[in-house]
């Protein structure tokens, strides 16, 4: 149980172009998704919490309009890189917290997307 | 920056060794996670412990929690080539209901 996926797990595009990533909760039902940003030999970076049916919260620093994050559903968060440049080639993670686990804070995290902007 | 700091950022040793990784935190936290992460892999979830513990095993895991010093270490004994990844350690930090995860430690075990 508590598999989250993501799709697709890895992807090229041009500079300029939009891509969307999308992050599943396959068995469990997710109120709360979190998009993470990892960089070459380096941590991760939360980028922002998804709440299902209302507006991401965005970390610090973070672009809110290049970056757009949709929680459509209980299993379901998108984050789309929008006229993505080579600066936002990365390995991008998406962690879910299951709404029957709330009491401990548990996060379950996605195999990952690694997005290369040519 | 909020990023939690590790240490060592890198340890190369002989397998059946033990490999201790230190995790620091800046604020109060809910609980602690320790992740491994396999080069250009997703997250491996190895081990949780609430703040209201002090020590955890799992297999060759050990991780202990000092909440006063606001620091975890994980240690492996027993060390195999198979465990040559980077260790990150996450901290639920209270009231903000998110991870924050530490620098990493990338560990090497030479067989």
């Amino acid at each position: 149980g508590a598999v989250v996926s993501q799709h697709p797990s890895w992807v090229i595009c041009k500079s300029g172009t939009s891509v969307k990533i999308e992050c599943r909760s396959l068995d469990f039902q997710a109120t709360t998704m979190f998009w993470y940003r990892q960089f070459p030999k380096q941590s991760l970076m939360l980028m922002a919490t998804s709440n299902e049916g209302s507006k991401a919260t965005y970390e610090q620093g973070v672009e809110k309009d290049k970056f757009l994050i949709n929680h459509a559903s209980l299993t379901l968060s998108t984050l789309t890189v929008t006229s993505a440049h080579p600066e936002d080639s990365s390995f991008y993670i998406c962690s879910a917290r299951d709404r029957g686990l709330a009491g401990t804070n548990e996060q379950f995290f996605g195999p990952g997307t690694r997005l290369t902007v040519l | 920056s909020q990023q939690g700091e590790e240490d060592p950022q890198a340890l190369s040793i002989q397998e059946g060794e033990n490999a201790t990784m230190n995790c620091s935190y800046k604020t109060s936290i809910n609980n602690l996670q320790w992740y491994r992460q396999n080069s250009g892999r997703g997250l491996v979830h190895l081990i949780l412990i609430r703040s209201n513990e002090r020590e955890k095993h799992s297999g060759r895991l050990r991780v202990t929690l000092d909440t006063s010093k606001k620091s975890s270490s994980l240690l492996i004994t027993a060390s195999r080539a198979a465990d040559t990844a980077s260790y990150f350690c996450a901290a639920f930090t209270s009231g903000t209901y998110k991870y924050i995860f530490g620098t990493g430690t990338r560990l090497k075990v030479l067989a």
